[in-house]
């Protein structure tokens, strides 16, 4: 079975100021990991997603997300937050289950950005 | 269509009470996936299609909820006798990958139902 944990339900920056955003993951086989994106009243849409191949991932918006197998984690980046940026982000891990690949997510993380 | 497509965006009823909700995907979209948001809790996966078969029920959290889908396109989940537990966002997905892992699913804005 897979699993994500998103740690912080909440995280708190300053306009201008470094993101980071915690996801682990728990997986068996290796996994495909994904960052979605929800902004209020709309649904989730991807962020970046890793497949195979370079661990660094680079997504939409200037974020940003590297695969550690050792440490089984996915974090998400971005260097300098915009107020634009506030929003709910859920990490998702997708591995083979019963013949099908049903993306789990974690719990999310709400971004809040100061000005 | 442009986008996935739910309806109602909105839906408040009374315990007890049956309640239905659609999900237009992608056109073109063979798998289609269900889950549900509920304050805190993430997104919990209900049942996933491929076509019109649903190989994978496992989240349906009990026999009061049903899902089908038609066609290849339009999907139905029902509700019966509704609880407050069942208090949540519904929210539909679909993707033109089914089955493979890195596909991307594209997510419709949900339905939020409120049971009193």
């Amino acid at each position: 079975a897979q699993s994500v944990t998103q740690l912080g339900s909440h995280v708190s920056v300053s306009e201008g100021a470094l993101v980071l955003l915690r996801c682990n993951y728990s997986s068996s086989v290796p996994p495909y990991l994904f960052w979605y994106v929800q902004y209020p009243n709309q649904g989730l849409q991807l962020l970046l997603k890793y497949t195979t191949g370079a661990t660094l991932v680079k997504g939409i918006n200037g974020f940003e997300a590297e695969f550690k197998k050792s440490e089984t984690s996915f974090h998400l980046t971005k260097p300098s937050a915009h107020m634009s940026d506030a929003a709910e982000y859920f990490c998702a891990v997708s591995a083979p289950s019963g013949g099908s690949y049903i993306p789990t997510f974690g719990r999310g993380t709400s971004l809040i950005v100061h000005p | 269509g442009a986008g996935v497509s739910q309806s109602p965006s909105n839906k408040v009823t009374e315990k007890g009470k049956d309640v239905e909700l659609r999900c237009d995907p992608i056109s073109g979209h063979t798998a289609l996936y269900w889950y549900r948001q509920s304050l805190g809790q993430g997104l919990e996966f209900l049942i996933y299609f491929q076509g019109n078969s649903a190989p994978d029920k496992s989240g349906l959290p009990s026999d009061r909820f049903s899902a089908e889908r038609t066609g290849g396109s339009v999907s139905t989940l029902t509700i019966q006798r509704t609880q407050q537990e069942d208090s949540a966002v519904y929210l539909c997905a679909s993707s033109s990958q089914g089955g493979a892992g890195a596909n991307v699913l594209t997510f419709g804005a949900g339905s939020r139902l409120t049971v009193l």
